[in-house]
């Protein structure tokens, strides 16, 4: 079955230690995304790739990192810069204009 | 003006009821209006969707309802049942924000058997 994966489901952290966050896709999508969910807040796009080897910031990239190498694998670095990351987060993706595909997220917790 | 406006934050309905969740924008730029539905632990996943080109959509117990002039849409949930408990988005898409979805605050639906 095609779909996101993302690892692990859960994950926690010290403050001041920087994690990363798996998201890798089977779809064979050009673009992937990172978004956090706070309750009360939606989604909020913090990183994006249209294409292999190019990222663009999205609204609140602000302590956050990513790369894209491979077209199927999108990671994201909570860095320490970071001042809140304990938050709920999902990676996305899609071809074109099809709707977005979402993996089932990563629920981080900074202590 | 990139900003979708969504309510109410939470909704509780009986079985059987209807549940109606409603979304603002201000952009008329936006040409892509989708919803998603969430359960927990769990990612969105696209529900419905609709164009500005027409005033409704239903599929089987959910309709949007689209009002260009009053820049307003809402979803529509008939016969709610227990297991449409979860939590719904409202999205819009512009091509002046890259085709980039724009996402409400998220709507928490629970439905009482």
């Amino acid at each position: 079955d095609g779909g996101i994966t993302q690892s692990p489901k859960y994950l926690f952290r010290k403050e001041g230690q920087n994690v990363t966050l798996s998201c890798e896709q089977n779809l064979n999508h050009d673009a992937m995304y990172w978004y956090r969910q706070d309750p009360g807040q939606g989604l909020r796009l913090i990183y994006y790739s249209q294409i292999v080897n190019d990222f663009q910031k999205g609204d609140i990239a602000e302590g956050y990192s990513v790369s894209r190498e491979k077209k199927e694998s999108f990671p994201l670095t909570v860095t320490s810069a970071q001042k809140n990351p304990t938050a709920f987060y999902l990676c996305a993706s899609n071809q074109g204009n099809s709707p977005l595909h979402f993996g089932n997220g990563t629920r981080l917790t900074v202590t | 003006q990139q900003q979708v406006k969504q309510s109410p934050q939470s909704l509780i309905v009986q079985k059987g009821g209807i549940s109606i969740i409603n979304c603002a924008y201000e952009n008329t730029a936006f040409d892509y209006f989708p919803w998603y539905q969430q359960f927990p632990g769990k990612g969105p996943a696209l529900l419905i969707a609709i164009r500005p080109d027409v005033s409704e959509k239903k599929e089987g117990r959910f309709t949007i309802s689209f009002n260009k002039s009053a820049k307003q849409f809402s979803l529509h949930i008939m016969d709610s049942q227990p297991g449409d408990s979860a939590t719904y988005f409202c999205a819009a898409r512009t091509v002046e924000y890259g085709n980039k979805l724009v996402f409400g605050a998220g709507t928490i639906l629970r439905v009482k058997s």
